[in-house]
């Protein structure tokens, strides 16, 4: 089993809204990605998850807030967003993060629109 | 530098046509190399990947293999249906555990 789930499957919010996205795998991998996808263009990593502890960070903006309750979850909060940050989130898991040729198993995403 | 080269498209072929999509890579080191397909409104599925070099990684008819030589991991198909039609991104690992992606490549099959 590879799967990786999230909700919601879609997302409208306003600019001044708060949400969250989640992110569940249950496959025992202790690293956990969110990356952003705008239309056309490969993903972009935005939080890297390391045995539950924050172990990349790209420069994203402070209105984007991960979080990893435990080895299984992942969510990210979301406050405060621009237009801009419309995309498809992808959540991301791979078994051993001390590895450098781990497989990264992605779920559906969640495709936010903020208006 | 530490990048990933797909062929651009969009590739347009006909049903049973030979499928080619090039990818070349940059890196220091061995890095694995991956193939991902996302179809329409979907995210990424794992399609093939190959850890070492003359590895060859097979998966619903595709295979690409690992050349270490070219630095190159061609994804190809002898036969492609209607169903293949879908943006498949090339991609290989880091010592950051990030994964670096080509721009990817849409591929149209028309009956």
């Amino acid at each position: 089993d590879t799967e990786v789930t999230q909700t919601p499957k879609h997302l409208v919010m306003g600019m001044t809204n708060k949400k969250s996205l989640k992110c569940e795998q249950h496959m025992g991998h202790r690293a956990m990605y969110w990356y952003k996808q705008k239309a056309k263009k490969p993903p972009e990593l935005m939080f890297v998850y390391s045995y539950e502890k924050l172990s990349i960070n790209e420069s994203v903006p402070s209105r984007f807030s991960p979080e990893c309750p435990n080895s299984s979850l992942l969510n990210l909060h979301l406050h405060a967003l621009q237009p801009e940050d419309s995309a498809l989130y992808l959540c991301a898991s791979s078994q051993d993060p001390g590895t450098t040729y781990e497989t990264q198993y992605f779920g559906p995403g969640t495709r936010l629109l903020v208006l | 530098g530490n990048s990933v080269t797909q062929m651009e498209g969009p590739v347009t072929l006909s049903e049973e046509a030979f499928l080619t999509i090039n990818c070349t890579y940059t890196a220091t080191g061995y890095p694995s190399l991956f193939w991902y397909v996302q179809y329409p409104g979907e995210g990424l599925q794992l399609l093939l990947k190959a850890t070492k070099a003359d590895d060859k990684g097979s998966n619903k008819g595709f295979e690409a293999t690992y050349r270490k030589e070219t630095t190159s991991f061609h994804l190809e198909k002898g036969s492609v249906q209607v169903s293949d039609s879908a943006v498949y991104f090339c991609a290989r690992s880091s010592n950051t555990g990030k994964l670096i992606f080509g721009q990817g490549t849409t591929l149209q099959v028309k009956p």
